[in-house]
């Protein structure tokens, strides 16, 4: 069964300081897609970016970056000179080809960050 | 283009009651799923509606139900409530309903049930 860990429960940082969240994944399936959301305290959940499992491409937009690594099952996301604006719960979340489905994903518990000036 | 829109923000029911919530997706997405967001359990998913069908579910009781219109527009509605259904109540829509199609969600409906 598939299953999403992101063992960082919460971090403080303080503005301008860099910061990683983790997240591990487990599946059985060949052809997975990877996602990162950001949930600020209005509630919506925004999503921030995909990743094909059949590309391991490190992205960046901004200040954000994430690194896919297959081999550790690992897609962990990066905030540059962190902004109180990036202060939210982050989820990271699997969807399996083998579902047929968008909407069977599956979500980690969720990063809460908190950036202070 | 609008967002996904969900109605109302928040409710207050007693146990025992039945609630209704509302949600439209971004014009011309097809599917919609409902999620259900709790300290404890986190986000869960209970089920997806594409084209006025229900095509996915969850792991909840026949309490919870749904239904998707022609226009796309969903409802959820809760049944006989209960104190654990407090939560809050996320709409999502996709616009091809596929596994690598992002999920784009509302603000939620807070329900708390006393």
């Amino acid at each position: 069964a598939q299953k999403v860990t992101q063992a960082q429960t919460e971090i403080s940082v303080v503005e301008k300081e860099d910061v990683t969240l983790d997240c591990v994944y487990e599946t059985r399936d060949t052809t997975y897609y990877l996602f990162w959301y950001k949930q600020p305290p209005s509630g919506e959940l925004v999503f921030l970016i995909r990743r094909n499992s059949f590309d391991e491409q490190n992205e960046i937009s901004g200040r954000y970056s994430w690194n896919f690594q297959k081999s550790t099952s690992s897609f962990n996301f990066t905030i540059t000179a962190s902004q109180v604006v990036d202060s939210a719960v982050y989820f990271c979340a699997l969807s399996e080809a083998n579902t047929g489905t968008a909407s069977k994903l599956t979500f980690g518990t969720g990063t809460r960050l908190q950036v202070t000036l | 283009k609008a967002g996904v829109t969900q109605t109302p923000r928040y409710l207050i029911k007693t146990r025992g009651q039945q609630v209704t919530l509302s949600c439209s997706p971004i014009s011309g997405h097809r599917s919609v799923s409902w999620y259900q967001q709790t300290p404890g359990q986190g986000l869960q998913f209970l089920f997806e509606y594409f084209s006025e069908t229900q095509r996915n579910k969850g792991n909840f009781p026949g309490r919870f139900s749904g239904r998707q219109f022609s226009n796309s527009r969903s409802e959820m509605n809760v049944s006989t409530l209960e104190l654990g259904d407090s939560a809050l109540y996320l709409c999502a829509s996709s616009l091809t309903g596929k596994p690598n199609s992002p999920l784009h969600f509302g603000n939620g409906t807070r329900l708390t049930v006393t």
